[in-house]
């Protein structure tokens, strides 16, 4: 089974500042990793999907990048709004399994 | 756009079987190319993924969770559904149902908090 490792597991951060989280898998997954955003009381919601490719809707200061084991969340030009808990998934072998969980406190 | 609900009772109580239904509108869950998930979420916790069905009725379920899961969809109704026997408190958790287009999940249900206790 892969084990997806998230860094930070928390970071406290300022308006317009830029994040960086990291997700490193046990092994390779290629490009089959997929970032999610979870506000406090909803469900997850997608951003990110096959490593760097934004979904619908998602404002263009996420990105994504890596490949194999190393991956990037980035959120450029950080958003009140942005105070969540973010999740790497990995979609290449079963079990899918998430990553521990980012959460980002809003200074 | 496709919106998914989960229902059922929020208190089950220990050893009986947990039985949650997803209902699918906005869209057909026989579209093509899509699996209808069960994903968890222990309070305060990360995200589980418990397993997958396709309309046509194949499954994958987490090894974990194996022995005591079982996902069953039905067309008519456009809903699907997650039991799981022989529940503890480690069972109390946040249930979703989401739909995963290949690899990920691009719509999720709000969840649904289920309590194991006697």
């Amino acid at each position: 089974e892969i084990v997806l490792t998230q860094s930070p597991d928390f970071q406290s951060v300022t308006p317009k500042e830029k994040v960086t989280i990291t997700c490193r898998a046990s092994q390779s997954v290629g490009s089959n990793l997929h970032w999610y955003q979870q506000k406090p009381d909803q469900s997850p919601k997608l951003l990110i999907k096959y490593a760097s490719q934004s979904f619908s809707g998602v404002p263009s200061r996420f990105s994504g990048s890596g490949s194999g084991t190393d991956f990037t969340l980035t959120i450029n030009s950080l958003e009140p709004e942005d105070a969540a808990t973010y999740y790497c998934h990995q979609s290449s072998s079963l079990p899918h399994i998430f990553g521990q969980g980012t959460r980002l406190e809003i200074k | 756009q496709v919106q998914l609900q989960e229902s059922g009772p929020g208190l089950v109580k220990p050893l009986q079987t947990l039985s949650l239904t997803c209902t699918v509108s906005g869209g057909s869950i026989t579209s093509g190319g899509y699996y209808w998930s069960w994903i968890r979420q222990h309070p305060g916790k990360g995200l589980e993924w418990i397993g997958n069905i396709h309309y046509t009725g194949s499954t994958y379920y987490n090894p974990s969770l194996k022995s005591r899961v079982s996902i069953s969809v039905d067309s008519s109704k456009n809903q699907f559904s997650l039991n799981l026997n022989s529940v503890t408190a480690a069972d109390t958790a946040v249930y979703y149902c989401a739909r995963i287009v290949r690899d990920y999940g691009d719509n999720w249900g709000q969840g649904t908090l289920v309590t194991v206790s006697s």
